[in-house]
């Protein structure tokens, strides 16, 4: 399966600011994926990253918020801008290749926002 | 909505005894059910996953048994060791590399 290099894997930003999270596979993949994990919570997707295009946010998801880029088929960034307190969460990045065997998660960004 | 229902939240069991949580789906169209489990840190890894088109599937300790009729299937961990003190999820996905969809997750504690 393919191994994914995440970064930084925790950060405590100031409220207001942002980050940009870097999500770096060691193979071709077909699909990227961006997931929240809030504290003792479950994941919730944030968007697919498409290759080439605009990514496809979720339900309470916006572009404004969370910009997306994935200039390859290797590598994807989420930015978490304009951050509050609540943004504080566990962010992960996930991939998937046709033919593979099955999702794999990177091990995740930890962020604080105070 | 939540599509991928978990039970139970919270489970202890004794070493060397079964561990059992649920998921129950609503998606017929969902085929690919894989449960992840996760520690403190660290992101979900991919225990074990199964298809419609099969019943059961084992690999070591753990077992995947799917009930496509009742839209259920269910992890059992068996001899559950205090290192699978974990969170474990199960998730489900569409055809064609669709992301996944969690459920809420078990939290399991095995004792000694």
């Amino acid at each position: 399966s393919a191994v994914i290099s995440q970064k930084p894997s925790r950060d405590i930003c100031q409220r207001g600011t942002s980050l940009t999270i870097q999500c770096q596979v060691d193979s071709q993949v077909t699909m990227m994926f961006w997931y929240r994990q809030q504290p003792g919570q479950s994941l919730t997707l944030i968007a697919t990253a498409n290759q080439g295009s605009e990514a496809t946010y979720e339900s309470g998801f916006v572009i404004d918020k969370f910009p997306i880029s994935r200039p390859n088929l290797t590598f994807s960034t989420l930015t978490v801008s304009n951050m509050s307190p609540e943004d504080s969460s566990i962010y992960l990045c996930s991939v998937t290749r046709t033919g593979g065997v099955g999702y794999t998660f990177g091990s995740g960004t930890r962020l604080t926002v105070v | 909505q939540q599509q991928v229902k978990q039970s139970p939240q919270s489970l202890i069991v004794q070493k060397g005894g079964i561990s059992i949580i649920n998921c129950a789906y609503e998606n017929t169209a969902f085929d690919y059910f894989p449960w992840y489990q996760q520690f403190p840190g660290k992101g979900p890894a991919l225990l074990i996953a199964i298809r419609p088109d099969v019943s059961e599937k084992k690999e070591g300790r753990f077992t995947i048994s799917f009930n496509k009729s009742a839209k259920q299937f269910s992890l059992h961990i068996m001899d559950s060791q205090p290192g699978d003190s974990a969170t474990y999820f199960c998730a489900a996905s569409l055809k064609g590399n669709t992301p996944l969809v969690f459920g809420k997750g078990t939290r399991l504690s095995v004792i000694a």
